[in-house]
């Protein structure tokens, strides 16, 4: 099956620095990656649409300068929390679809911000 | 806007009980429909997907349903294990997927 691999799979960091998360398709090609936000005991918030070539598409509420996104080739999208503080800590996923228009989900990051 | 609601919000079974978890939505303009679960601090596990053409998809114990012109989906777990003990989200395709709150299932040996 399709496969989606996400690192780093859990990252501590100093309030003020910038965290790098990648999402890989391993065996598919991906022109469109989604990225999420989970808090605990709740559902997935999705942060943003990645497209492969082109600027993310973000939904309403989420900083675009806070939430780097980069989507530089079809197996590769970036999500770079940046000038991290401690209400960024969460859990992160990415996700992406592949040619049977399955979601295929990333393991999560852990990102916690001290 | 698509809204998706998870019914019941926890589930207790013992061991060996046949169960369904429900999944409900209020717009039918669907591409499909998916069941995943998840293990806490994990990532979400596929387990099945049914297009918007297809009534129901079969895979070992589980088996899910698509009525979408009530905008509801049924996932029926047979003869449950402790093993099954996650939390099962439902989400919506419609160009872009909502995903429900979730069930937390507890199976009990």
């Amino acid at each position: 099956g399709a496969v989606v691999s996400q690192h780093p799979s859990r990252v501590i960091c100093k309030s003020g620095t910038s965290v790098k998360i990648e999402c890989r398709s391993l065996d598919f090609q991906a022109t469109t990656m989604f990225w999420y936000r989970q808090f605990p005991k709740q559902s997935l918030m999705l942060m943003a649409t990645s497209n492969e070539g082109s600027k993310a598409t973000y939904e309403q509420g989420v900083e675009k300068d806070k939430f780097l996104i980069n989507h530089a080739s079809l197996t590769l999208s970036t999500l770079t929390v940046t000038s991290a503080h401690p209400e960024d800590s969460s859990f992160y996923i990415c996700s992406a679809r592949d040619l049977g228009d399955s979601l295929n989900f990333g393991q999560g990051t852990r990102l916690t911000v001290v | 806007k698509q809204e998706v609601t998870q019914i019941p919000a926890a589930l207790s079974v013992p061991e060996g009980e046949n169960l369904v978890l429900n999944c409900s939505f209020t717009d039918s303009a669907i591409y499909n429909l998916q069941w995943f679960r998840q293990d806490p601090g994990k990532g979400l596990t596929s387990l099945l997907l049914i297009q918007s053409s297809q009534r129901e998809q079969t895979s070992g114990r589980l088996n899910a349903s698509l009525d979408k012109s009530s905008g509801r989906s049924t996932l029926y777990i047979a003869a449950s294990q402790p093993g099954d003990s996650a939390t099962y989200l439902c989400a919506v395709n419609a160009g872009k997927s909502t995903f429900g709150d979730g069930t937390t299932l507890t199976v009990k040996p």
